[in-house]
């Protein structure tokens, strides 16, 4: 079985200051973990994804994650946080050689304050 | 670009109402997806398609049914619509493969209130 936890509902952070949105994840063997953001009233738009290799993954509009496989964990970083970052965000995870099937994570609203 | 469209942004439906959501995606993907969104919930999978014809379950099946005549196309089936499938639908596509990691792509959803 496949799972996803993010602990924070909601993340306020002032524009500018660095942010963090959490998710720890459980899978039975290796996992891919996604990164996805939706604006209102719009569907999931993909961020970034870690697949093997480095810890580090950037990916679209300055987001970063950090896989680290001994605390079960992939957050998501952006260094300054922009007004227009304000969304939900979504994690997902699914097993390496499972078939296609993502499990998310229930969100998490980050709000930007100017 | 990947596109994945959906038949209807918003829909009203009454109660018993037989209710279809059509998906179309235009990047020959094999895999195809119907989740349901819901505040506090985030997405549960409704049905998932690895294949023409073919379908799997996914975590809240009941009450839904789907169906996958070509690969651009996946639609999905309110048999009897009930209030407490009022929610926000989203279709998503990928490619397939075993251990390797794609993306989903998702289309615009379709908000569809049951009254």
């Amino acid at each position: 079985a496949q799972s996803v936890a993010q602990p924070e509902d909601q993340v306020n952070v002032a524009e500018g200051n660095p942010l963090t949105v959490k998710c720890t994840y459980s899978v039975s063997g290796n996992p891919y973990l996604f990164w996805y953001v939706q604006y209102p009233n719009r569907g999931l738009q993909f961020l970034l994804k870690y697949i093997t290799g480095d810890n580090l993954v950037k990916g679209s509009y300055g987001f970063e994650a950090e896989f680290n496989k001994s605390q079960t964990s992939f957050h998501l970083k952006k260094p300054s946080a922009l007004v227009s970052d304000s969304a939900l965000y979504f994690c997902a995870v699914r097993d390496t050689f499972g078939n296609e099937k993502l499990t998310f994570g229930t969100g998490t609203r980050l709000t930007i304050i100017p | 670009d990947v596109k994945v469209t959906q038949s209807s942004r918003y829909l009203v439906k009454r109660t018993g109402e037989k209710v279809f959501l059509e998906c179309v995606q235009d990047m020959d993907h094999e895999n195809m997806f119907w989740y349901r969104q819901d505040p506090g919930l985030g997405l549960r999978l409704i049905y998932f398609s690895y294949d023409v014809k073919m379908k799997e379950k996914g975590d809240i099946p009941e009450g839904y049914s789907v169906s996958r005549e070509k690969k651009e196309r996946f639609s999905l089936i309110l048999e009897s619509a009930s209030t407490n499938q009022t929610s926000m639908y989203l279709c998503a596509s990928t490619s397939g493969g075993t251990g390797v990691g794609y993306e989903q792509y998702f289309g615009p959803g379709t908000r569809l209130t049951v009254t």
